[in-house]
């Protein structure tokens, strides 16, 4: 069926930058997509982006556009979510989950907590 | 970028009662919306994709429907596991995008 197991929370100071992985288990890597979604203290669901393990597209929300690169490496089925010029505000639970060909996630890791904070 | 509202924001119902949750599109997504479910300290469930379609697993008491701008998700009976919130989402464009969610909590 599948699993996604997620890198332990995060502390980080404001203008810093972090990494989150996700390793995947239980099926073939590269027949599915990653989506990564936050959840900021209290609030929704906020789609940041989705990436192809089998090619490296990418596809990701405007807002985050140039302080957020995804990667793969297949080689250890896990996936990356590298965010950059941290502020207050990314201060989120962040999700991975298992996009299917329509990008649905279907399958998602534990979450990650990421606090940004002087 | 495609807008999602949903409505209302607080459903209060009892156990044994039908909800009826509304997810409106700012433009048209065609059928491809889906519903996901979150309880507290969890992550996301999926619950229907392509507007109708049951995911594995998922109670046949959970139905959606609609098409273009206006859908609804509908759980028929409501059990006690059932209270928590649901948010909608679509994939007819990039970015994708997610409702602001609907907590069904109990009355």
């Amino acid at each position: 069926q599948g699993q996604l197991v997620q890198s332990g929370a995060e502390l980080r100071k404001p203008g810093a930058s972090v990494k989150v992985s996700c390793k995947a288990s239980g099926y073939i890597f590269t027949n599915f997509g990653i989506c990564w979604v936050r959840q900021a203290p209290g609030q929704g669901l906020e789609w940041m982006g989705w990436i192809s393990p089998n090619n490296g597209n990418t596809n990701y929300a405007p807002k985050l556009q140039g302080r957020v690169t995804m990667t793969t490496d297949t080689s250890t089925s896990t996936a990356y979510m590298d965010l950059r010029s941290l502020r207050s505000d990314d201060t989120a639970v962040y999700y991975c989950g298992r996009a299917t060909r329509s990008n649905w996630c279907d399958l998602w890791g534990q979450g990650t907590l990421v606090t940004v904070s002087s | 970028e495609i807008v999602l509202t949903q409505s209302p924001a607080t459903l209060s119902l009892s156990p044994g009662e039908r909800a009826t949750l509304s997810c409106r599109a700012s433009q048209s997504v065609s059928s491809y919306l889906a519903w996901y479910q979150q309880k507290p300290g969890q992550a996301p469930r999926l619950l229907i994709y392509e507007n109708s379609r049951r995911a594995p697993g998922i109670p046949a008491r959970f139905s959606g429907s609609g098409s273009g701008t206006d859908f609804t998700l509908t759980i028929s009976s409501l059990e006690p596991e059932d209270f928590a919130v649901y948010y909608c989402q679509q994939r007819r464009d990039w970015p994708l995008t997610f409702g602001g969610g609907t907590k069904v909590e109990i009355k």
